[in-house]
């Protein structure tokens, strides 16, 4: 079954505390990116790659750090969280070229205290 | 740079109504447009796209989108809503020539007996 897998599903943390999101993607998908919602927001890019160990700025992305040494494999770090991060996070896989799906995984909600 | 909106954040219909969510873009060429559902504690999944090949474009679970240029508006409708269409709907767009997608604040909709 092709899938995005996130994990994960939630997490409560402390300010400070280095943390990670995995995600990870089984349809070989070049293009794979990181959102966070907010109410009222909608989603927002926060990094995004077009391939391995190519990746680049959303357009929220202080705070984060991202790497892609997989193609299957994008995780989302914060080596700092802070409670501004409060949020629910996607990691997203679609296909290079124009017009295509995204297919998203189920979700991070993270809470920063 | 390109925006997307949806007026009303909330639209409640009753059961058999019609459903009406409205999506406008900001773009001086035809981008690529999706509509995305977001059921409780889940990803999102695409309802369904425009990518030019017809303006009237049918999706999945009865829905439908109509693309105007002169409007510049992809309006989701299906004639008679269910009770398991209660979701939050993005409309989104791919700006020509990326795979970033530009989301709009989203439209909760709640469908009562």
């Amino acid at each position: 079954e092709a899938q995005v897998t996130q994990n994960p599903r939630y997490l409560i943390t402390v300010t400070g505390k280095k943390l990670t999101v995995t995600c990870s993607q089984n349809m070989n998908h070049e293009y794979m990116s990181w959102y966070r919602q907010d109410p009222g927001l909608g989603l927002r890019q926060i990094y995004y790659s077009m391939n391995v160990e190519v990746t680049d700025k959303g357009d929220v992305p202080e705070g984060y750090k991202v790497s892609r040494k997989e193609k299957r494999n994008f995780p989302l770090i914060l080596e700092s969280p802070s409670p501004n991060q409060t949020s629910l996070y996607f990691c997203a896989s679609t296909p290079l070229g124009a017009g295509t799906e995204a297919f998203f995984g189920q979700g991070t909600r993270l809470t920063v205290v | 740079a390109q925006s997307v909106t949806q007026l009303g954040s909330h639209v409640s219909v009753s059961e058999g109504a019609l459903v009406l969510l409205r999506c406008n873009y900001s773009s001086s060429v035809p981008p690529y447009l999706f509509w995305y559902v977001q059921y409780p504690n889940q990803g999102l999944q695409l309802l369904l796209k425009y990518t030019s090949a017809a303006t009237l474009v049918k999706g999945i679970n009865g829905f439908e989108a109509e693309f105007k240029k002169s409007e510049t508006s992809f309006h989701l409708t299906k004639p008679s809503a269910h009770m398991s269409d209660a979701a939050e709907y993005f409309c989104a767009v791919t700006p020509e020539g990326y795979n970033k997608l530009i989301f709009g604040a989203g439209t909760r909709l709640a469908v009562h007996p």
